[in-house]
């Protein structure tokens, strides 16, 4: 199985800031990777898709970037609406892992 | 386009339990899809897909030979049964529909969504 490692577990930041999100694959998924994003509460929903492509009716200042074993989500001007856990899923290969997610808070 | 989960409950130790998953807004038979887990405060685990006709299903490899994924594409139904369930099978669980993007690569991009309510399933005796 393809593991998913996150980093951080855990981030605290002020609205407005710039927050950045990992995921690390254990081997080369090339663009094969989604963020959920999970709201206290709710299920989660798709954020992005192959690894950049943002679905749509999300707020653009959502971003992903990587390819094979690294990846990037960055939230450009956190909004308090953006707490939650996210999490990346990789899609390469069944069974289709998650990471352990990001709980994201405001400071 | 509507997930709802349903059967969840208090199950014992050893025993079995099936969900439910009623789909509905859209062509179900046209879609994978998938089960996903989420015990009490922790992440999500995926559990199990199923193919459109039902010929083709794919297990959490720590779930084989314990959980039975079907659908009925007559009744627009996902099910999932699991056995000789232990209290670590305590989680919500969830249905989401595969969505698929074909680029001209032999494997599309996949995603789930939407996703189900869920249903909380407790095994405790």
């Amino acid at each position: 199985d393809i593991q998913m490692t996150q980093s951080p577990p855990s981030l605290s930041a002020s609205v407005g800031d710039r927050v950045t999100i990992t995921c690390r694959a254990s081997q080369n998924i090339r663009k094969y990777l989604n963020w959920y994003q999970q709201q206290p509460g709710k299920a989660p929903k798709v954020l992005i898709f192959g690894a950049s492509t943002l679905q749509g009716g999300d707020p653009t200042r959502f971003s992903g970037s990587g390819s094979g074993t690294d990846f990037t989500l960055t939230i450009n001007g956190l909004q308090p609406e953006d707490v939650a856990t996210y999490f990346c899923q990789q899609s390469y290969s069944t069974p289709r892992t998650f990471g352990q997610g990001t709980k994201v808070e405001i400071k | 386009v509507k997930l709802v989960e349903s059967g969840g409950g208090l199950v014992q130790p050893g025993g079995s339990m099936r969900l439910s998953c009623a789909a509905s807004g859209f062509r179900f038979s046209d879609y994978w899809m998938t089960w996903v887990r989420q015990a009490p405060g922790k992440g999500l685990e995926w559990v199990a897909n199923i193919k459109q006709d039902g010929s083709e299903k794919n297990f959490a490899d720590s779930l084989k030979g314990r959980v039975f994924i079907s659908r009925d594409n007559a009744q627009n139904a996902l099910y999932l049964q699991m056995n000789s369930v232990t209290v670590a099978d305590t989680a919500v669980y969830y249905c989401a529909r595969e969505e698929l993007l074909w680029f001209g690569a032999a494997t599309p991009y996949s995603w789930l969504d939407p996703w189900g309510q869920g249903t909380l399933v407790i095994v405790s005796s």
